[in-house]
């Protein structure tokens, strides 16, 4: 029962358009939510993250966007650069749970 | 300088063997965590560490026992090692385990391959 998922494995965009990825929970529980990056042979690193209390989060080129009612969270890269190219987790967590619960990843391919 | 550093990064094993992974945070984080991402690419979690403490354990083949001999450090042993192990492990420590505090903070993954 995967309570966090992202249902596009891939995602393609040119360089300098927007890359939107997409992300669902089942959890009404969780309360706070974690983009990750993760390059071949590394591990994920911290993008950006977001409270339940927001609905939108921004830092740089990185917009990540909650809606609640859907149960749904969205990031967005604008502009996209080829070194965003990368595997791009999101996670859940919540305050009474004390562990995150991760997606199964998309691929984020930028084309110069 | 390695925030989180695991050891070995590819570890290669027969069937029925015994082999353990090592992990060690230099961030003076309360929390470490075992993490296993399996074929369909989702990251789990296995252990969760609070100081020392067993404090999260998800249906984990017993198996599989960490051992924390300090708040800096998380190895894994795996006992019996079976095809189905095979798989990429990840360290991560955050600085608590509850609230805000949860961003992880990962290791490099080490691949295991069972043959």
């Amino acid at each position: 029962d995967q309570q966090v998922k992202q249902n596009s494995p891939s995602l393609s965009v040119q360089e300098g358009r927007i890359s939107i990825l997409n992300c669902d929970y089942t959890n009404s529980m969780f309360d706070y939510f974690l983009w990750y990056k993760k390059y071949p042979a590394e591990g994920p690193t911290f993008l950006i993250s977001i409270s339940s209390i927001k609905d939108k989060n921004e830092d740089g080129r990185f917009t990540v966007f909650l809606n609640k009612s859907a149960k749904h969270l969205s990031l967005h890269i604008v502009p996209s650069q080829p070194g965003d190219s990368a595997v791009y987790f999101c996670a859940a967590g919540g305050t009474s749970y004390g562990k995150l619960t991760f997606g199964q990843g998309t691929i984020l391919t930028v084309h110069p | 300088d390695t925030a989180v550093s695991q050891t070995p990064k590819y570890l290669v094993t027969q069937m029925g063997n015994d082999k353990s992974i090592k992990c060690e945070q230099n961030l003076g984080h309360d929390t470490m965590y075992w993490y296993k991402q399996d074929s369909k690419k989702f990251l789990k979690i296995m252990f969760s560490y609070n100081n020392k403490e067993l404090i999260i354990n998800e249906t984990v083949p017993n198996r599989f026992s960490p051992k924390s001999p300090d708040k800096a450090h998380l190895n894994l042993h795996i006992n019996s090692l079976e095809l189905g192990d095979s798989a990429v492990y990840f360290c991560a420590s955050s600085q608590s385990s509850w609230g805000l505090n949860t961003e992880a903070f990962f290791g490099q993954g080490t691949r295991l391959t069972v043959v």
